[in-house]
């Protein structure tokens, strides 16, 4: 079956101008994760979201950093007035959303974001 | 707190050889533990997991690792490896005690197998 995408596969914008990323995740699973994946920072987790509940923003690095997932499904990461240190690779997840710990995440092809 | 750490940067083995990469965690409840593999320009693929029971768990591509709860390691093993195993990759953690389900990852290891 299909595994989760992510759009655009590569970004390049210029500092301060607003990007989206997108993620589209397996047909059937409930939560969805963001990570980024910097040079020197490994795979940092950014958001995740379970079903109807209030997403978990913990790791969103600052105010700038903003996510949705509309009805359930599609997921949006909206960067604003982006810098350059946050150039990375943008990778999506989604998992059964079992709400079980055990859930196992699968992976998107991640989106290469290089801000100038 | 769930951490993990991944001891080597790189590790080069001899196709046909023992591939071996290490992983040790840390976490104030159960261990449920991970590894993924990343192919250059592609996301993160799921390899195998552990959660509770046979402490030696089998995955894909003939990888296998072994849990370890007194030595607090879960290191990937295969026992003869391929060229085409050269990739990143990286353990997870995600502590039985902790909130919400986020993994925590190891910096990652990049296996190089030589023909």
């Amino acid at each position: 079956g299909a595994g989760v995408s992510q759009s655009p596969s590569n970004k390049v914008t210029e500092k301060g101008k607003d990007v989206e990323l997108r993620c589209d995740p397996i047909s059937g699973h409930t939560a969805l994760y963001w990570y980024r994946q910097s040079l020197g920072q490994g795979l940092e987790f950014l958001i995740y979201f379970q079903g109807n509940s209030a997403p978990d923003k913990s790791g969103l690095p600052s105010d700038r950093f903003s996510a949705e997932r509309t009805g359930g499904s599609v997921s949006t990461l909206t960067i604003q007035r982006t810098q350059q240190e946050d150039s990375a690779v943008y990778l999506c997840a989604s998992s059964l959303g079992s709400g079980l710990a055990t859930d196992t995440q699968y992976f998107g092809p991640g989106t290469r974001l290089t801000v100038l | 707190a769930q951490s993990v750490a991944q001891p080597e940067d790189q590790v080069n083995v001899a196709e046909g050889n023992p591939l071996t990469v290490k992983c040790t965690y840390s976490v104030s409840g159960n261990p449920y533990l991970f590894w993924y593999v990343q192919y250059p320009n592609r996301g993160l693929q799921f390899l195998l997991k552990y959660i509770t029971g046979d402490n030696l768990v089998k995955g894909s591509y003939g990888f296998e690792a072994e849990f370890n709860k007194s030595q607090t390691s879960f290191h990937l093993k295969k026992p003869s490896a391929l060229v085409s195993d050269s990739a990143l990759y990286f353990c997870a953690v995600r502590d039985s005690r902790a909130a919400g389900n986020k993994l925590t990852f190891g910096g990652g290891t990049r296996v190089l197998v030589k023909p």
